[in-house]
């Protein structure tokens, strides 16, 4: 079955600094790749998607990520960090449009 | 699109109680999932729907859980004689299912505490 695993439950990051959150997959299948974004007391947000057009996609908020085969990642990246971005991040697969597999989630937390 | 909505937020009750939740999705939405998450972890998958047939369910789904849709629109989660381990957030989400690219759109969850 398909899952993802995200390296590192916390992040911390200074304003204006580089965001990199990682996402490794496992799938005997093409899949489908998903980011999410879950801020205090609200339901998850779409932030990008990857369904096997380009490999580097972009998403809301100046978030982007690029599916890398060789290396079963997905890992999402903002260049320059905002407070409004602390949040919980979920990478998430799919495959075959079935259900969809969560990791454990890496909180965000930027600092001024 | 008015989005997913859930109800109750927020439920607290005694352990040996029964809850029922309910889901409606989006209206044109023929998939609808229910997921488990607690605190410090990703949602967990529970069960899932394509119209009103439940086509998965975890193993997370004791005998105590029972998921219904009914007519193919909105769902219910129901537990039987809960526990304190069920506590957690209950999220709903929905999709269009075959023919699009998977993505889920998710309620704002309906929190369980179990006293």
């Amino acid at each position: 079955a398909q899952s993802v695993t995200q390296l590192g439950s916390h992040v911390s990051v200074s304003e204006g600094a580089l965001v990199l959150l990682r996402c490794n997959y496992s799938s005997s299948v093409p899949p489908y790749l998903f980011w999410y974004v879950q801020y205090p007391n609200q339901g998850l947000q779409l932030l990008l998607k990857y369904t096997s057009a380009a490999t580097l996609v972009k998403g809301i908020n100046g978030f982007e990520a690029e599916f890398k085969k060789s290396e079963t990642s997905f890992h999402l990246t903002k260049p320059s960090a905002h407070m409004s971005d602390a949040a919980e991040y979920f990478c998430a697969v799919t495959v075959n449009n079935n259900d969809m597999r969560f990791g454990a989630g890496t909180r965000l937390t930027v600092k001024p | 699109d008015t989005g997913v909505s859930q109800d109750p937020r927020h439920k607290i009750t005694k352990r040996g109680q029964n809850v029922t939740f309910r889901c409606d999705p989006i209206s044109e939405h023929n998939r609808l999932y229910w997921y488990r998450q607690t605190l410090g972890q990703g949602p967990e998958f529970l069960t899932y729907f394509q119209n009103e047939a439940q086509l998965e369910k975890s193993r997370l789904l004791s005998d105590r859980f029972s998921a219904e849709r009914p007519k193919g629109s909105f769902s219910t989660l129901e537990i039987q004689r809960t526990e304190q381990g069920d506590s957690a957030m209950y999220l709903c989400a929905s999709s269009r299912g075959t023919g699009s690219t998977g993505e889920l759109f998710f309620g704002e969850g309906s929190r369980l505490t179990v006293l």
